[in-house]
């Protein structure tokens, strides 16, 4: 058990450019979650995989947003034409079958100037 | 929907004492699971105590407590002396699953400091 791990770690971007951010779950873990936190909040849920199938996605994901898990193991987030309040931590965490606990990643800093 | 509500930004305790964070939520769900996470700054969050709505024994872990108050929407955590390393941003959050089963509603968190 590595943990749940996150790259990049930081990532500073111009608006309108696209990103990509990529969560490898630990390995027995067949459910993945992607959450956004900005400054002084507490994180906010994104979208939720079980295995490779997208189970559900939060309203907060728009358009510009992509998520995919093409072999039910790592996870690509990816922020087409970003604007500046895209700048946040975005954190992944990967669960079950066998867990009922949500392990987090160190997260992705993303800053779009 | 459901929420969660941190009331305290921040809180301050003396190493080896022991304090108490504050969390209401709100659900029309029965059954519901409530987590506190721990976030130390720079480093990843970290699962600290649940509790299953189902069990009235408020869960315990080492120097971790809850009181659950189901009436009242009500969990905190008490962190019995107090130590260094429980400074941290700590969340409340909600989930109508068990842990992995589906999406966590945070709070807003609370920053607790430790002085020595």
């Amino acid at each position: 058990d590595t943990g749940v791990s996150q790259d990049p770690r930081h990532k500073i971007t111009k608006r309108g450019q696209n990103v990509t951010f990529r969560c490898d779950p630990i390995s027995e873990h067949n459910r993945l979650y992607w959450y956004r936190q900005t400054l002084g909040q507490g994180p906010e849920f994104l979208t939720y995989f079980q295995n490779e199938a997208q189970l559900e996605k939060s309203r907060l994901l728009s358009d510009r947003f992509s998520a995919e898990r093409p072999k039910g193991s790592f996870s690509t987030l990816e922020i087409q034409r970003t604007e500046q309040g895209d700048s946040a931590m975005y954190l992944c965490a990967s669960g079950g079958p066998t867990t009922d606990t949500q392990y987090f990643g160190p997260g992705t800093r993303l800053t779009v100037l | 929907a459901q929420t969660v509500t941190q009331s305290q930004p921040e809180m301050s305790v003396q190493e080896a004492e022991t304090v108490t964070l504050s969390c209401t939520y709100d659900t029309s769900e029965s059954d519901y699971y409530l987590f506190w996470y721990k976030q130390p700054p720079s480093r990843q969050m970290i699962l600290v105590i649940r509790q299953e709505a189902y069990k009235q024994q408020n869960a315990t872990e080492n120097r971790f407590s809850v009181n659950f108050q189901k009436a009242a929407k009500s969990f905190s955590l008490k962190i019995s002396d107090s130590q260094l390393g429980d400074a941290a941003m700590y969340f409340c959050a909600y989930s109508n699953y068990g842990g992995s089963q589906g999406n966590l509603i945070f709070g807003k968190g609370t920053k607790l400091s430790v002085k020595p």
